[in-house]
C-alpha cells in the first residue's frame, strides 16, 4: 500500500541554519505530495505542494522536488529561524488532493537562537 | 482563504460520558472530511472518511460504535465519542476537502482528556 517515510526527529539547529528533512514515499501511480506543518497545541497548516515529478513547491522559504526517480519528496531551508520550530509531517494523497492523505511520523524541528 | 471551524478546541470529560466534537467548513461546501487521531509525539491516525448524506468509511481497527461521525450537511461533520474511557484521551483533527480547489484544510484540533 502507500506509505510516507520521515527522517526521524527531533532535529536541532541554530538559527541561520540549513535545514533537510527527508522524505520517501510508495505509492502506485501518480501522488500528489505535501508538506505541513504543526505548531504546538494547533492543527495542521499546508506548507507547500506539488503534484507531479520535478514540481518544485515553495513557501516561507521552505522548497521540496517532487523527484519521481527517487521517490522522494525532501524538504529544505536555506536559512532557519526560531520561529520555525514545530513539527513537519510529509504526506501524499492518492488523486490531486480528492483523496484521504496518508502522513508521515512527522519530525520535530527546535530552533535555538 | 477556506477555513475550517474546529469546536471545542479543549475538552475534559469522566470516564462513561460522551463527548461531541463539531467541525464546520465556514466559507465553503466540504462533501468530504475525515476525522484524525493524534498520539503525543506521533503523527496523525486517519479514523473515519465522512461523506455528506451517507455513512462514513471507517478505517481498519476503529471502533464505528464507538466514534460515531455524522455529516449531515455540507458545511458539518461531527464526531461522537461515546462511552468515553482514559485510553480515548488524544488530540483530534478533522480536515475538509474543498472541491473547488481541490486543496484540504485542516480544523485547529481538539484536546480530549477522559478523567
Amino acid at each position: 500500500g502507500n506509505s510516507v517515510t520521515q527522517m526521524e526527529g527531533p532535529v536541532t539547529l541554530s538559527e541561520e541554519a540549513f535545514l533537510t528533512i527527508n522524505c520517501t514515499y510508495t505509492a502506485t501511480g501518480y501522488p500528489s505530495l505535501f508538506w505541513y506543518v504543526q505548531y504546538p497545541g494547533e492543527g495542521l497548516q499546508l506548507l507547500l505542494k506539488a503534484t507531479k515529478a520535478d514540481d518544485k513547491g515553495s513557501n516561507k522559504g521552505f522548497e521540496a522536488t517532487y523527484r519521481k526517480e527517487t521517490t522522494s519528496f525532501h524538504l529544505e531551508k536555506g536559512s532557519v529561524q526560531v520561529s520555525d520550530s514545530a513539527v513537519y509531517f510529509c504526506a501524499l494523497s492518492d488523486r490531486q488532493n480528492t483523496d484521504k492523505l496518508i502522513f508521515g511520523t512527522g519530525t520535530r524541528l527546535q530552533v535555538f537562537p | 482563504g477556506a477555513v475550517v471551524s474546529q469546536h471545542p478546541s479543549r475538552v475534559i470529560c469522566k470516564s462513561g460520558t460522551s463527548v461531541k466534537i463539531e467541525c464546520r467548513s465556514l466559507d465553503f461546501q466540504a462533501t468530504t472530511m475525515f476525522w484524525y487521531r493524534q498520539f503525543p509525539k506521533q503523527s496523525l491516525m486517519l479514523m473515519a472518511t465522512s461523506n455528506e448524506g451517507s455513512k462514513a468509511t471507517y478505517e481498519q481497527g476503529v471502533e464505528k460504535d464507538k466514534f460515531l461521525i455524522n455529516h449531515a450537511s455540507l458545511t458539518l461533520s461531527t464526531l461522537t465519542v461515546t462511552s468515553a474511557h482514559p485510553e480515548d484521551s488524544s488530540f483530534y483533527i478533522c480536515s475538509a476537502v474543498d472541491r473547488e480547489s481541490n486543496g484540504y484544510t485542516f480544523g485547529s484540533g481538539t484536546r480530549l482528556t477522559v478523567v
